[in-house]
């Protein structure tokens, strides 16, 4: 089986940096997504780490460390439409051995001005 | 491209009813999933299709059943509805179930009394 643990809500200021961390537990490892969510509206992808290190993507950046079943997503120079709920999830192989993807409980991000 | 379409966006059961909840896409993925999300819950997986006539249970699958006639459509129907299935569905789709880009359709909010 898998878990993935994400904290429930994060708060920080307009031009500020955040961090949300994910840990997880998993059979097998296949990579570390992230996908962030507006309330009202649909899932979509920001980033993705199969390797250790740190991906960058514009203001966005995703860690992972393998050996420490860790990651992490950072938002830089936060503005107002960040606001929003972040996911992370990962792919585990069931009994059937195909991949489905499971997502965390997601962290809540207010942006304050 | 319209990506992945679901109808309804919002319906109202009573208990006991059954429905179809339809989701298509048009990008040739093999891979396709639904998804229950739930306030605090984050999104749970209730079945997936790696391929037409291919499918798997999810971590909540009772009470639900799928069908993958077609590489396009992959409906979810609700045998006999319960309030406990109030809820946002979401379907997503991605070329395989290796890929860890998964997209997702704009949900269908859907209500039992």
């Amino acid at each position: 089986g898998q878990s993935l643990e994400q904290p429930s809500e994060v708060t920080a200021v307009e031009g500020a940096i955040v961090q949300i961390n994910c840990t997880y537990q998993t059979s097998g490892f296949y990579g570390l997504s992230w996908y962030q969510q507006h309330d009202g509206g649909a899932p979509t992808f920001l980033s993705y780490n199969a390797l250790d290190g740190l991906e960058e993507t514009g203001r966005f950046s995703s860690f992972l460390s393998r050996s420490d079943s860790y990651g992490y997503l950072l938002l830089q120079e936060l503005q107002m439409k960040d606001s929003a709920s972040y996911f992370c999830a990962v792919r585990d192989p069931k009994d059937t051995g195909r991949r489905a993807l499971t997502f965390g409980s997601g962290t809540r991000l207010q942006v304050q001005p | 491209n319209a990506g992945v379409t679901q109808t309804p966006k919002f319906q109202v059961l009573k208990t006991g009813q059954s429905m179809t909840l339809q989701c298509a896409q048009d990008m040739n993925h093999e891979y396709m999933s639904w998804y229950r999300q739930d306030p605090g819950m984050g999104l749970r997986l209730i079945h997936y299709s790696v391929g037409a006539g291919i499918t798997d249970q999810g971590e909540v699958p009772n009470g639900y059943n799928v069908s993958r006639s077609t590489t396009e459509d992959f409906p979810l129907r609700l045998l006999s509805a319960a309030p406990s299935q109030t809820s946002v569905y979401f379907c997503a789709s991605s070329y395989s179930d290796s890929d860890y880009e998964q997209y997702f359709g704009p949900g269908t909010r859907l209500t039992v009394t």
